[in-house]
């Protein structure tokens, strides 16, 4: 039962342009949502989180949108470079203590 | 400051063999957890603690064991290794262990095969 989803295993996009990623999740107790890039033979890095009482956080070239009716989030990279080529993971918190993660996208930035 | 490590960076084991990988981080974090990444899966949840002396199950922790005898060391038991635990294994931590939300950093992972 995948609790978050990430429906995109992979996303192409002109460097340049806006990258959107998104996530859906499934248990509304999920109350903290965190998103994470990855690089190949690296863990995890975090890039960004968003509380369930807020709708937008922006961190420089980076923003994280919650809408908590359609239980979806979405990161928005604008513009993009080709370092952001990455895999990228959708996270929410069960608790304070329990991490959840979707499957993961994989963006690629094209010159 | 190293962060979050982990040893070995790759294992091949045999089915039924035993061994621990290790974890360690030098933050002074309290919360410390080990999810392993399957294609297709993310990360799934196996094992994590909250401070020394305290663990507790994930979503996946069949087939694993852990302790936490110290604040740094947080190492994760195979007693007998399956094919199915062919992964890769991410040990995170974070700061606070209850109550708030923290970004958790993770170490660069073990690639693990088990034949």
């Amino acid at each position: 039962d995948q609790q978050v989803k990430q429906n995109s295993p992979s996303l192409s996009v002109q460097e340049g342009r806006i990258s959107i990623l998104n996530c859906d999740y499934t248990n509304s107790m999920f109350d903290y949502f965190l998103w994470y890039k990855k690089y190949p033979a690296e863990g995890p890095t975090f890039l960004i989180s968003i509380s369930s009482i807020k709708d937008k956080n922006e961190d420089g070239r980076f923003t994280v949108f919650l809408n908590k009716s359609a239980k979806h989030l979405s990161l928005h990279i604008v513009p993009s470079q080709p370092g952001d080529s990455a895999v990228y993971f959708c996270a929410a918190y069960k608790g304070a203590q329990k991490l959840v993660f979707g499957q993961g996208t994989r963006l690629t930035i094209n010159p | 400051n190293a962060g979050v490590t982990q040893t070995p960076k790759f294992q091949v084991l045999k089915t039924g063999q035993s061994m621990t990988l290790q974890c360690a981080q030098d933050m002074n974090h309290e919360y410390m957890s080990w999810y392993r990444q399957d294609p297709g899966m993310g990360l799934r949840l196996i094992h994590y603690s909250v401070g020394a002396g305290i663990t507790d199950q994930g979503e996946v922790p069949n087939g694993y064991n852990v302790s936490r005898s110290t604040t740094e060391d947080f190492p994760l038991r195979l007693l007998s290794a399956a094919p199915s635990q062919t992964s890769v294994y991410f040990c995170a931590s974070s700061y606070a262990a209850a109550g708030a939300y923290n970004e958790q950093f993770f170490g660069p992972g073990t690639r693990l095969t088990v034949l």
